[in-house]
């Protein structure tokens, strides 16, 4: 079982739709969780950043996070196409190690 | 966010010959540092942790003679690649870790696209 896994996607979805991006996690004693947005032939920028259960909410993005179950999911509210992109969900595990554990990465598609 | 700097962010060089790429922290201190390599198409592949003031830890399969780490003052770090080869060419990528409300956050610099011919 991989440590970090996401729907590699494509997920397609209309302009002005809610987007929604899933990610679950192996190591229940994971302590914080990233969401990273990387354009195609750039670097990762972070997102979104959530340490406690629930919800956390910065303009059109929501990060909610469910630690009993294992996942964190990304929303993305009014969809747009500059939206596109590929989403990568990072996990910080437990330890003094503080190594990001990586998913593969979903892959958006916004179409207008 | 922090904003994390990389130099240069495209370099080609020939075969056998070493680049020297520079991440540096622009307003904050990171006392450790990442390493990535990324291919087209595939996803991010961590090369190394940088920690200053000591020895990197490379992970399992990269050649740390090949790849050298140095990480001399809280602002810095450097990779070398040494002997570049074609295999070699890449999009490396930096990353700073910045402690942010009792937790890290790490924060990715813009890259350097390497193409050894």
């Amino acid at each position: 079982q991989k440590e970090v896994e996401q729907n590699s996607g494509p997920l397609s979805v209309p302009e002005g739709a809610i987007a929604s991006l899933n990610c679950t996690y192996s190591d229940r004693g994971s302590q914080s969780f990233f969401w990273y947005r990387q354009y195609s032939g750039k670097s990762p920028e972070l997102i979104m950043s959530i340490y406690s259960n629930g919800d956390k909410e910065d303009g059109r993005f929501t990060a909610q996070l469910n630690k009993a179950s294992q996942y964190v999911s990304l929303l993305i509210r009014d969809s747009q196409p500059s939206d596109s992109a590929t989403y990568l969900c990072a996990v910080n595990p437990p330890g003094n190690n503080r190594k990001l554990i990586w998913g593969l990465g979903t892959s958006l598609a916004v179409n207008p | 966010g922090a904003v994390v700097s990389q130099h240069p962010s495209w370099v080609i060089c020939k075969s056998g010959t070493s680049v020297k790429i520079e991440c540096r922290s622009l307003d904050f201190q990171a006392t450790t540092m990442f390493w990535y390599r990324q291919f087209p198409k595939q996803s991010l592949m961590l090369m190394a942790t940088s920690n200053e003031g000591s020895k990197a830890t490379y992970e399992q399969g990269v050649e740390k003679d090949k790849f050298l780490i140095n990480h001399a003052s809280l602002t810095l770090s450097t990779l070398t690649v040494t002997s570049a080869h074609p295999e070699d060419s890449s999009f490396y990528i930096c990353s700073a870790r910045e402690l942010a409300g009792g937790l890290y956050e790490q924060y990715f610099g813009p890259g350097t696209r390497l193409t050894v011919t």
